[in-house]
């Protein structure tokens, strides 16, 4: 069955430190989003990208990178310069071209500080 | 620009009674929009989702949305609730132009008595 895979499921930051959530799709979807949710604010648009190669900011993109090297990967990179990062992070492709098809989600990361 | 609003934080109804969340939307055209549920800790599925045509639509687990464009609204609606209706709902309205970036409401929490 297609999907989206999100690993790992719980992830545990250090001070200083970056970590990288992976996101994998094989529905060959060309859109792909990142989501940060904390409780109370749904769903925040960290980054997205419409094809390989290419990805622009969402609105709260600072202490966040990502990258897309290929069509169903989509790594987000937590960097040091993100002084709050404990949230669920969820992962969402969408089939490019019109704009009446739905999101799918992975099953999120959670991420601690510890 | 599009927006979504969830006026229920929380919602609280017995097993057995009918539920209707409120979802409404601002949006310069004829939205694209979508109920997604989301149990703790995992993504979110979609429920149901509205492009054109009949404003009464029908989705999984029983459940069903009228669009009425005159009330800017697209409720959510279930006759008689489950305890494992229980869960997170967001409505959304889908991407506009170009940039393809769906608007996600706050969320509504449901909680089911027995």
């Amino acid at each position: 069955d297609g999907g989206i895979t999100q690993s790992p499921k719980y992830l545990f930051r250090k001070e200083g430190q970056n970590v990288t959530l992976s996101c994998e799709q094989n529905l060959n979807h060309d859109a792909m989003y990142w989501y940060r949710q904390d409780p109370g604010q749904g769903l925040r648009l960290i980054y997205y990208s419409q094809i390989v190669n290419d990805f622009q900011k969402g609105d709260i993109a600072e202490g966040y990178s990502v990258s897309r090297e290929k069509k169903e990967s989509f790594p987000l990179t937590v960097t040091s310069a993100q002084k709050n990062p404990t949230a669920f992070y969820l992962c969402a492709s969408r089939p490019g071209g019109s704009s009446n098809q739905p999101q799918h989600f992975g099953d999120g990361t959670r991420l601690s500080i510890l | 620009a599009q927006s979504v609003t969830q006026p229920d934080i929380h919602i609280t109804v017995s097993e057995g009674a009918s539920l209707e969340l409120r979802c409404n939307y601002s949006y310069g055209a004829t939205p694209y929009l979508f109920w997604y549920v989301q149990s703790p800790g995992q993504g979110l599925q979609l429920l149901l989702k509205y492009f054109s045509g009949d404003t009464l639509v029908q989705g999984i687990k029983g459940f069903e949305a009228e669009f009425k464009r005159s009330q800017s609204s697209f409720n959510l609606r279930k006759p008689s609730v489950h305890w494992s209706d229980a869960a997170e709902y967001f409505c959304a309205v889908g991407a506009t132009g170009g940039s393809y970036i769906p608007t996600f409401g706050r969320g509504t929490s449901l909680i089911v008595h027995p």
